[in-house]
């Protein structure tokens, strides 16, 4: 089945340590989405990417960083110079064929906490 | 900007009521709009989705929503909510006229279903 594979989905980091989360689609789709989601908050857009080899920043970018050299593949990086990484992460998908009306399909999240 | 507001944090009805959570959005033109439901520590599942057209859409799982442009509005309905919907839902918006197609999230509105 096709999907959004996010790993792992539990992580903890240490203070001063840079960690990388994972997410994989194999539904051969163009864009990915980065969203960070806190209690009472919603979801926050961190990074994006289009296409491969590029990516913009999204609303809370700071902190993080991203790369795209798959199509299928997006890891993000939480740096040391996120002071406030506890939360929930979700990796999002999306068909851009036609006229950007595709819905986004999102991977079943990573928890990061910190040690 | 743009921002979705979901007033009701928190909604607890009866199994076998019906049941609406409502999504107000600000923006300039008619947003692509869309209703995501979470259950706890999992991804996002689309339930339904309005790009044009027909005002009241059909999702799964027996969801409705009606789009009210006069109103700014895109509330969710149910006839007859089940034990198995309580969850998290989540309005959202994505913007027509730009190539980022990134959600913007509401808060969400945690709904609890009693016996």
């Amino acid at each position: 089945d096709g999907g959004i594979t996010q790993s792992p989905k539990y992580l903890f980091r240490k203070e001063g340590q840079n960690v990388t989360l994972s997410c994989e689609q194999n539904l051969n789709h163009d864009a990915m989405y980065w969203y960070r989601q806190d209690p009472g908050q919603g979801l926050r857009l961190i990074y994006y990417s289009q296409i491969v080899n590029d990516f913009q920043k999204g609303d809370i970018a700071e902190g993080y960083s991203v790369s795209r050299e798959k199509k299928e593949s997006f890891p993000l990086t939480v740096t040391s110079a996120q002071k406030n990484p506890t939360a929930f992460y979700l990796c999002a998908s999306r068909n851009r064929a036609g006229d950007g009306n595709q819905p986004q399909h999102f991977g079943d999240g990573t928890r990061l906490s910190i040690l | 900007a743009q921002s979705v507001t979901q007033p009701d944090i928190h909604i607890t009805v009866s199994e076998g009521a019906s049941l609406e959570l409502r999504c107000n959005y600000s923006y300039g033109a008619t947003p692509y709009l869309f209703w995501y439901v979470q259950s706890p520590g999992q991804g996002l599942q689309l339930l339904l989705k309005y790009f044009s057209g027909d005002t009241l859409v059909q999702g799964i799982k027996g969801f409705e929503a009606e789009f009210k442009r006069s109103q700014s509005s895109f509330n969710l309905r149910k006839p007859s909510v089940h034990w198995s919907d309580a969850a998290e839902y989540f309005c959202a918006v994505a913007e027509r006229d730009t190539g980022r197609r990134a959600l913007t999230f509401g808060s969400g509105t945690r709904l609890q279903v009693q016996p």
